[in-house]
């Protein structure tokens, strides 16, 4: 399994206060990416990184910003959480130059998920 | 833009049975697709890719898909549904040196005794 990790897993909040997901990889991939997924919608990108300090909007990037100081970490900040934001929220990397010398395919290796409830 | 249908939301099949999961996809160029299952309360796995070659690809758990560029599709199969099979699979699109895929909504698979 690729070693990523997020946290917290599971948090509840409230309307108007921030919250800050992180995402945290052992696998020392470039692209690093955050998806909210909502029943009836699938997985939407909300911002990406292909490197440190490196990012880049996705579909759906209104109310969210995103960090990336280090290869390991990349954090995904709602500056003030809406009920809208309440969502599963997948942080996922992958390689940029596959081992094997192939091209970029853009395989995605998932991690279990962060459950976000704003009141 | 690329994008992905899924035209099933839910399907019921029973065990033993064979299985087929519809994805079609939207983009201008060769694709790169992908079909990720997801387990109740899990992240995503991959279940198998296509980038080039044979368009009858093989993943893990016997499933295989096959890419049919004049159709716009990339069918996910199974000759014999297990009931651990139970999950929601999406169908995914990339392209070639391009970083980010799209998903479909999802189709929900259940499997009856």
């Amino acid at each position: 399994d690729a070693g990523i990790t997020q946290s917290p897993r599971h948090k509840v909040t409230e309307t108007g206060t921030p919250v800050t997901l992180r995402c945290h990889q052992t696998e020392n991939h470039r692209y690093m990416y955050w998806y909210r997924q909502d029943p009836g919608h699938g997985l939407r990108l909300i911002h990406y990184s292909y490197g440190v300090k490196d990012t880049d909007k996705g579909e759906v990037s209104d109310g969210y910003s995103v960090s990336r100081s280090k290869t390991e970490d990349f954090l995904l900040t709602l500056e003030s959480a809406t009920s809208s934001q309440t969502s599963v929220y997948f942080c996922a990397i992958s390689e940029s130059t596959p081992a094997s010398g192939g091209p970029n395919t853009g395989e995605l290796f998932f991690g279990e998920g962060s459950r976000l409830t704003v009141l | 833009a690329q994008s992905v249908t899924q035209p099933d939301i839910h399907i019921t099949v029973s065990e033993g049975a064979s299985l087929e999961l519809r994805c079609n996809y939207s983009y201008g160029a060769t694709p790169y697709l992908f079909w990720y299952v997801q387990s109740p309360g899990q992240g995503l796995q991959l279940l198998l890719k296509y980038f080039s070659g044979d368009t009858l690809v093989q993943g893990i758990k016997g499933f295989e898909a096959e890419f049919k560029r004049s159709q716009s599709s990339f069918n996910l199969r199974k000759p014999s549904v297990h009931w651990s099979d139970a999950a929601e699979y999406f169908c995914a699109v990339g392209n070639s040196g391009y970083s980010t895929l799209t998903f479909g909504k999802g189709t929900m698979l259940l499997v009856s005794p």
